[in-house]
């Protein structure tokens, strides 16, 4: 079960953009609006950010927005702040009732 | 609030099983509108989705792990567990239990409460 495919690095100064790419493929995030994103800072435990492709729970600033275009779901963090320094992790529902990570990303803010 | 808590042993010898608790308090794993999951992150690398189960019985497994993985579920307890057989070095991680959406379809979905998670390491 081949994992989505993210950059195993970002970086960008504060105030900044960035935006991380998760590619998987024709049997998940091209056919399914169930793809999510988390934040993990380091020694704890992953964070939702994302739902849905573009959906934010409760509690997650509108800085944090994500969406599709067929098989690669994107997470753009605006107004980029020291704390958001972290791993970043994709997943999405697979066509065999499966789920897949994506093999996460380091945010380094500069 | 919703919370959950891994518990097991921290140590397991290889070929044996893998045995961990995931306790739910504040709230019910009999709910209609979740599922409950496992996931697992190797010292230094990403997350892994193990499997995941409804209350009402039904399992989800990661096809990678389905031959050594069974997930259950104790209504009455609020607990569900994790078996792993077979062990093996590359077994040795944190692992994570959450709580998990119900997506459209019914399926499960994105893990939204996540356990702190628990060290398992696999030694002799």
């Amino acid at each position: 079960q081949s994992a989505l495919t993210q950059p195993p690095s970002v970086s960008g100064s504060p105030g900044q953009s960035v935006t991380i790419s998760c590619t998987g493929s024709t049997s998940d995030i091209a056919i399914y609006n169930r793809v999510s994103w988390y934040q993990q800072p380091p020694g704890t435990a992953p964070k939702l950010l994302i739902y849905d492709v573009s959906s934010r729970p409760s509690g997650v600033p509108d800085r944090f927005s994500a969406s599709k275009s067929g098989t690669t779901a994107s997470l753009t963090i605006s107004g980029l702040q020291a704390d958001d320094e972290a791993d970043y992790f994709c997943c999405s529902y697979r066509s065999d009732n499966t789920l897949v990570f994506g093999g996460g990303t380091k945010l380094t803010v500069l | 609030q919703l919370q959950l808590q891994e518990s097991g042993p921290g140590l397991v010898k290889p070929s044996e099983t893998l045995s961990l608790t995931c306790s739910v308090s504040g709230g019910s794993i009999s709910s209609n509108n979740y599922f409950w999951g496992w996931v697992r992150q190797p010292p230094g690398k990403g997350l892994e989705w193990i499997g995941t189960i409804y209350y009402a019985g039904s399992t989800y497994y990661s096809p990678s792990l389905r031959s050594r993985v069974t997930i259950s579920a104790d209504t009455s307890k609020s607990q569900f567990s994790l078996k792993l057989g077979s062990v093996a070095a590359a077994d040795t991680a944190v692992y994570f239990c959450a709580r998990q959406r119900k997506g459209v379809g019914a399926n499960p979905d994105a893990f939204d409460i996540w356990g702190q998670g628990t060290m398992v390491t696999v030694s002799s």
